[in-house]
């Protein structure tokens, strides 16, 4: 069974403090990893699609990398906003079917 | 562009009775996908539909069924709801066009007494 481990389950910053997410996967033949952040009793909203080792991107204060067993949400100087649950997700082969990791809680604090 | 959007936002039945939520896609997307999440867990993948047809399950009883319309438009049926069945339940839409990339409706949050 293709699996989806997300650490640490929760992470508490102070605002400017940067840290890094990780999310490894045992999927086979990668089809794409992708990032959501989930804020309390909201649905996921999407942030980044990564496909291949290597690849980067970033959006403000956030980038995603990606390697051959796992990818990293890096956070740089976190602001109170950024508290919130963020998922990854990769695809069964067809995309017909997809695993989330249990998430990662993230709080700021100012 | 509109969003994906779910309704109800919020219901509460018994055990054992049946409930119906309902999903509409994102424009122009034709693939839609349902989860449940239960309180400080990831979404569980339930199943998917594309094009009107089943076209993935998870790990998820028969009691669990759905309907894609040809607007893409979803329904998803739980019968004989049980009291694990208490969740959010989350409402994906996508499609070749978008990569793939599952964009999420708001839920619905079911609670089962």
């Amino acid at each position: 069974e293709d699996q989806v481990t997300q650490s640490p389950e929760a992470l508490r910053l102070q605002e400017g403090e940067s840290s890094s997410l990780n999310c490894s996967y045992t999927v086979s033949g990668l089809r794409g990893l992708f990032w959501y952040r989930q804020d309390p009793g909201k649905g996921p909203e999407f942030l980044f699609t990564l496909y291949s080792a290597g690849e980067e991107k970033e959006k403000e204060r956030l980038k995603a990398t990606l390697t051959k067993k796992e990818s990293f949400l890096h956070i740089t100087a976190p602001k109170p906003e950024d508290s919130a649950t963020y998922l990854c997700a990769v695809p069964a082969y067809n995309f017909n079917k997809f695993y989330f990791g249990s998430g990662t809680k993230l709080n700021v604090k100012p | 562009e509109t969003g994906v959007t779910q309704s109800p936002t919020h219901l509460i039945k018994t055990r054992g009775q049946q409930v119906t939520l309902r999903c509409s896609s994102q424009s122009g997307h034709n693939t839609v996908s349902w989860y449940q999440q239960a309180l400080g867990q990831g979404p569980q993948f339930i199943f998917q539909y594309y094009r009107e047809e089943e076209n993935g399950r998870g790990n998820f009883p028969p009691r669990f069924s759905g309907l894609q319309f040809p607007n893409y438009s979803s329904e998803l049926n739980v019968n004989a709801l049980e009291l694990d069945d208490s969740a959010l339940y989350l409402c994906a839409s996508s499609s070749e066009g978008s990569g793939e990339t599952q964009y999420f409706g708001p839920g619905t949050r079911l609670l089962v007494l």
